[in-house]
């Protein structure tokens, strides 16, 4: 079975801007994570969906957003980039139910100049 | 309060030697679940080992294993026999909620994690 693939792999953008990230999960999953990683804060929460529907959200503003097609896969979106958004964002997959385990892509490195 | 704290930064270990990795956790919910993942320098998360909170056996899996205590609220990782290749940071982390309904649990909630190299 593939594993969950994330793409862009790098992306550099300019304070302001947008961006939109995109994660395939693993075939027959249908719940999908994102989580932020950097030095100062580690890894948080943002949200997941779960048939096409947010189901649970973390604290973050809400320049972040995200989608999920009927297919499963999942866009998240950033909009107005600060430097601040400059981070290994990872998507994670899983089933769905109950406290199932996530299994993670390799994540897309964002850098906002 | 922290929910996960893992009291290691960094640890050094030789090569074929066993390694513990701590982690306490806190939480008010009867249903979670305990994760251990590795990232190695590449940055990408590696699901390791899973402990359910009901589960009264210590889940295993290969070299690494989970000494699940409740009532301290830990859950440490074992790895066996540890090997060059276990050079990576080791995060403990925690989902909480889901119940008996099917419905999802809350997301990940990560520890700071634990630096570990291992010396030939």
């Amino acid at each position: 079975k593939a594993g969950v693939t994330q793409t862009p792999r790098y992306l550099i953008k300019t304070r302001g801007q947008q961006v939109t990230l995109s994660c395939s999960p693993i075939s027959g999953h249908r719940s999908v994570s994102w989580y932020q990683q950097t030095p100062g804060q580690g890894l948080q929460f943002l949200f997941e969906y779960f048939s096409e529907t947010q189901r649970n959200k973390g604290n973050f503003p809400g320049r972040f957003s995200g989608r999920q097609f009927s297919n499963s896969r999942s866009e998240m979106n950033v909009s107005t980039l600060e430097l601040g958004d400059s981070a290994l964002y990872l998507c994670a997959s899983s089933l769905g139910t109950g406290v199932d385990t996530q299994y993670f892509g390799p994540g897309t490195r964002l850098t906002v100049l | 309060a922290q929910k996960i704290t893992q009291t290691q930064p960094g640890m050094f270990v030789q090569e074929k030697e066993a390694v513990t990795l701590d982690c306490t956790y806190d939480t008010s919910d009867q249903s979670y679940g305990l994760f251990w993942y590795k990232q190695p320098s590449s940055g990408e998360m590696i699901f390791l080992i899973y402990q359910g909170s009901y589960d009264e056996q210590n889940a295993t899996e290969g070299r690494y294993s989970l000494n699940f205590q409740k009532a301290r609220k830990s859950a440490n990782l074992v790895i066996s026999a540890s090997q060059l290749g276990d050079s990576a940071m080791y995060f403990c982390a925690m989902r909480e909620g889901g119940g008996y309904s099917g419905g999802g649990a809350d997301g990940l909630t990560f520890g700071k994690g634990t630096h570990l190299i291992i010396q030939p």
